[in-house]
């Protein structure tokens, strides 16, 4: 069974804070990751994606990878009350032969002034 | 660029009656799109992979008789929902990858807002 796991939170932080959301997958061969953001009754929309091991910055998101712990997260600095949603975690496993996007539950930000 | 359009937005049926919801991507071309069933307060569910040109995949618990999809084109996928009933009120939400840029990007439609009297 491949697998991602979020915390469900709600996280909540002060606004300009840092927002530290993390996620963990079971599949070691993944290779793809990505961080989607997603607004109460709105779809989902494509914040960061993220394939090698390390840091990647874009704006006020940071995302975290490392595959040896299997692990990602995304960092969100000065933190605003428009940041406040659900972020999904979602993961590329490899199943016959193509990349199936498996997503976790979602980790719910609230970012308060 | 990468938008995925969804049609229609919102749609109110009568139980029985069979409802299509249109996914296109209008700038790019998608091979492949998926569609997703959000209940409220509850994580996507995927219900089915769509090839253009082949038959969709289902996942598990998905029943495909119900569920018909249709991806005739590079640009358009369609989900219809047979037979509909009040338990399939539900947010549908489509989402395609894009050839020819990250291969394995996923870009969603703005989603369909299915009620079921």
């Amino acid at each position: 069974q491949k697998e991602v796991e979020q915390n469900s939170g709600p996280l909540s932080v002060p606004e300009g804070a840092i927002a530290s959301l993390n996620c963990t997958y079971s599949d070691r061969g993944s290779q793809s990751f990505f961080w989607y953001r997603q607004y109460s009754g709105k779809s989902p929309e494509l914040i960061m994606s993220i394939y090698s091991n390390g840091d990647k910055e874009d704006g006020r998101f940071t995302a975290q990878l490392n595959k040896a712990s299997q692990y990602v997260s995304l960092l969100i600095r000065d933190s605003q009350p428009s940041d406040s949603a659900t972020y999904l975690c979602a993961v590329n496993f490899a199943s016959g032969g193509s990349y199936i996007p498996t997503f976790g539950r979602g980790t719910s930000l609230i970012v308060h002034p | 660029g990468a938008v995925v359009s969804q049609h229609p937005s919102r749609v109110i049926c009568k139980s029985g009656t069979s409802v299509k919801i249109e996914c296109r991507s209008l700038d790019f071309q998608a091979t492949t799109m998926f569609w997703y069933r959000q209940f409220p307060k509850q994580s996507l569910m995927l219900m089915a992979t769509s090839n253009e040109g082949s038959k969709a995949t289902y996942e598990q618990g998905v029943e495909k008789d119900k569920f018909l999809i249709n991806h005739a084109s590079l640009t358009l996928s369609t989900l219809t929902v047979t037979s509909a009933h009040p338990e399939d009120s539900s947010f549908y939400i489509c989402s395609a990858r894009d050839l020819g840029r990250l291969q394995e990007t996923q870009y969603f439609g703005p989603g369909t807002r299915l009620l079921v009297l």
